[in-house]
């Protein structure tokens, strides 16, 4: 069965610093991978998903994600954050094996300082 | 509808009374997903609907909890019993039903039993 782990629950990072948010996830098939991003009570949004192609993926508000198979990882990435980007961050993976369903981590909480 | 409905947005109820939530997909969605959000916790799978069949019922937490979908649209989670423990947000998603695309959430249905 599939299962995502987000290996860090809070992220405290300086304004216009780098950011990676780490998530590895269990799978015995092929996987399509999600990044999801809750703003302070805003209901969540697709960041950006990876489904095949190109490993490295990017998505809205400047953020990106590479797939590494090996490791079985999907990890967000920003070079400079900002205040606005302080939110609850889900990984999320489907696969055939689970019916197409979307598990979800637990998230990572990213709160961005001044 | 132009998005995810959900109905109530909050509810406040005593313990021991059942509950009903109402969920309303984005017209065309084959895919429905419920799923729970506790205080601090992260997102934490009940069910999956494709069409009318739940083909994947495995995180409901206990058999109070049951969900139900007709004529392959609007959904309802049904709470027997309630204890404080099922004090959450309960969120409602759907998708075009393969693998591939996106879950669009709806805003929630916060749940508090006093």
């Amino acid at each position: 069965a599939q299962s995502v782990t987000q290996l860090d629950s809070q992220v405290p990072v300086f304004e216009e610093a780098p950011v990676e948010l780490r998530c590895n996830y269990s799978s015995s098939v092929s996987v399509y991978l999600f990044w999801y991003v809750q703003y302070p009570n805003q209901g969540l949004q697709l960041l950006l998903k990876y489904l095949s192609g190109s490993t490295l993926v990017k998505g809205i508000n400047g953020f990106e994600a590479e797939f590494n198979k090996s490791q079985t990882s999907f990890h967000l990435r920003k070079p400079s954050v900002h205040i606005s980007d302080t939110a609850e961050y889900f990984c999320a993976v489907s696969d055939g094996a689970g019916g197409f369903k979307t598990i979800f981590g637990a998230g990572t909480r990213l709160f961005v300082k001044a | 509808g132009a998005g995810v409905s959900q109905s109530p947005s909050n509810k406040v109820t005593e313990k021991g009374k059942d509950v009903e939530l109402r969920c309303d997909p984005i017209s065309g969605h084959t895919a429905l997903y419920w799923y729970r959000q506790s205080l601090g916790q992260g997102l934490e799978f009940l069910i999956y609907f494709q069409g009318n069949s739940a083909p994947d019922k495995s995180g409901l937490p206990s058999d109070r909890f049951s969900a139900e979908r007709t004529g392959g649209s609007v959904s309802t989670l049904t709470i027997q019993r309630t204890q404080q423990e099922d004090s959450a947000v309960y969120l409602c998603a759907s998708s075009l039903g393969v693998h591939n695309t996106e879950a669009f959430f709806g805003q929630g249905t916060r749940l508090t039993v006093v």
